[in-house]
């Protein structure tokens, strides 16, 4: 069965401490890699896709990256702002935009 | 800024009633999702739509819970009769099917 699975389930930073989280996926065909930030009572937000292999994004204090087994989500001298839910979600090759999350990593960032 | 809107944001009601949730997705979207959060099960996929016509509804339990997209500005999700363990934050996004998804911001449904 298809699975992603996001490590660590929660992560305290202070300020300025940079950390990775990571996302590891098994699908039969890798369409796209997506990752989406929640904060506390509102909807997740689209913040990256990548698609192949050694693709990489940046926005901000972001970078995310992609191998063919799994993806690094990058915060880099975080501040509080950055604190909030990191989902990572995989597209299959045919499912016509579906997603599938992970469970999420809850990221708090104390000044 | 375009947005997916959710009515109603809380819904409290009692077991054996019916609930109805709506969605205006952002126009120009091709596809439509219904999504449930929990703390234990997370963000689950309950059922989709492109260009109005269902794709997928295997996760919603089909002897309470149905979806429709009457026309292209709504989306509707109804459970009935409702349950506790249905208590949890629906969220519909819109979105394109290259797999970008723009959410809502939910309807928190409690049922006692």
């Amino acid at each position: 069965e298809d699975q992603v699975t996001q490590s660590p389930e929660a992560l305290r930073l202070q300020e300025g401490e940079s950390s990775s989280l990571n996302c590891s996926y098994t699908v039969s065909g890798l369409r796209g890699l997506f990752w989406y930030r929640q904060d506390p009572g509102k909807g997740p937000e689209f913040l990256f896709t990548l698609y192949s292999a050694g693709e990489e994004k940046e926005k901000e204090r972001l970078k995310a990256t992609l191998t063919k087994k799994e993806s690094f989500l990058h915060i880099t001298a975080p501040k509080p702002e950055d604190s909030a839910t990191y989902l990572c979600a995989v597209q299959e090759e045919g499912s016509w935009g579906k997603l599938q999350f992970g469970a999420g990593t809850q990221v708090v960032v104390t000044p | 800024d375009a947005r997916v809107t959710q009515t109603p944001r809380d819904k409290v009601t009692e077991m054996g009633q019916e609930v109805t949730m709506r969605c205006q997705p952002i126009l120009g979207h091709n596809t439509v999702f219904w999504y449930r959060q929990t703390m234990m099960q997370g963000l689950e996929l309950l059922a989709y739509f492109r260009n109005r016509a269902p794709l997928d509804d295997s996760g919603m339990p089909k002897d309470r819970f149905s979806a429709e997209m009457p026309d292209a500005t709504l989306a509707t999700l109804k459970i009935q009769p409702s349950e506790p363990r249905d208590s949890a934050v629906y969220f519909c996004a819109s979105g394109f099917s290259d797999g970008r998804q723009y959410f809502g911001p939910g309807t928190r449904l409690t049922v006692t």
